[in-house]
């Protein structure tokens, strides 16, 4: 069964460090979303994108953070300068436009654990 | 704005069966999921509703009451391997809007 992959798995960074969080996302997907999960908290949706943009985008994604798909199979979260609240997992997730819009699923990567000292 | 109510923790025998129930109150609707957890794991699909009623899959099944913004997770026959974060999480608006999740709840199931 096709997957989302996300690369790397786990990332070290010091505070003020830029960091670039990697994603696959399915190849016949259409919509793709980065959401972070501080341990122990709630997942929590940062933004979406489709058809080369951002279509909708939380509180939390301030100027310091940017997406990209620099290619036809990546999708990528930057976080210009790290801060220890950054410290979180982040996952991200595609849904295919095939289906209908209603009832399409996420489907999620394993994650990047991010940890900013 | 958006409010996504679940029970924090629950404890349930091996064989069992448990309920996980959810509310919710958002400005609109669109459809809600259900989703598992297992600790430093993605979150997996495991059902969707948006009309009122029951959908069964297999040992699981989920429940919706779109007039009381509520919905239930039904686990049956449990076994250990469920132990797990179970997510409730809404759609509000148009089908590109992102999903909105609730704490979720861990279920332990015990022997």
């Amino acid at each position: 069964e096709p997957e989302v992959t996300q690369t790397p798995s786990h990332q070290v960074t010091q505070m003020g460090q830029e960091v670039i969080l990697r994603c696959v996302p399915i190849s016949n997907h259409l919509y793709f979303y980065w959401y972070r999960q501080i341990l122990g908290q709630k997942v929590e949706f940062l933004v979406s994108f489709y058809n080369n943009e951002i279509s909708e985008k939380s509180e939390i994604f301030d100027d310091q953070f940017s997406v990209e798909r620099p290619d036809g199979s990546n999708f990528t979260l930057k976080i210009r300068s790290t801060k220890l609240e950054d410290s979180a997992m982040y996952f991200c997730a595609s849904r295919s436009d095939r289906e209908s819009s209603y009832n399409s699923p996420l489907h999620f990567g394993n994650g990047t654990r991010l940890t900013v000292t | 704005g958006q409010n996504i109510d679940q029970p924090t923790e629950m404890t349930a025998t091996e064989g069992a069966i448990v309920q996980i129930n959810c509310t919710y109150q958002t400005s609109g609707f669109n459809g809600l999921f259900w989703y598992q957890q297992h600790a430093g794991e993605a979150p997996t699909f495991l059902s969707y509703n948006v009309l009122d009623g029951l959908e069964e899959k297999g040992r699981f099944s989920s429940f919706l009451s779109r007039s009381k913004g509520y919905s239930y997770l039904l686990l049956k026959e449990l076994q250990m391997k469920d132990s797990a974060s179970y997510l409730c999480a809404v759609r509000d608006d148009s089908g590109n809007t992102p999903l909105v999740f609730g704490k979720g709840t861990r279920l332990s199931v015990i022997a």
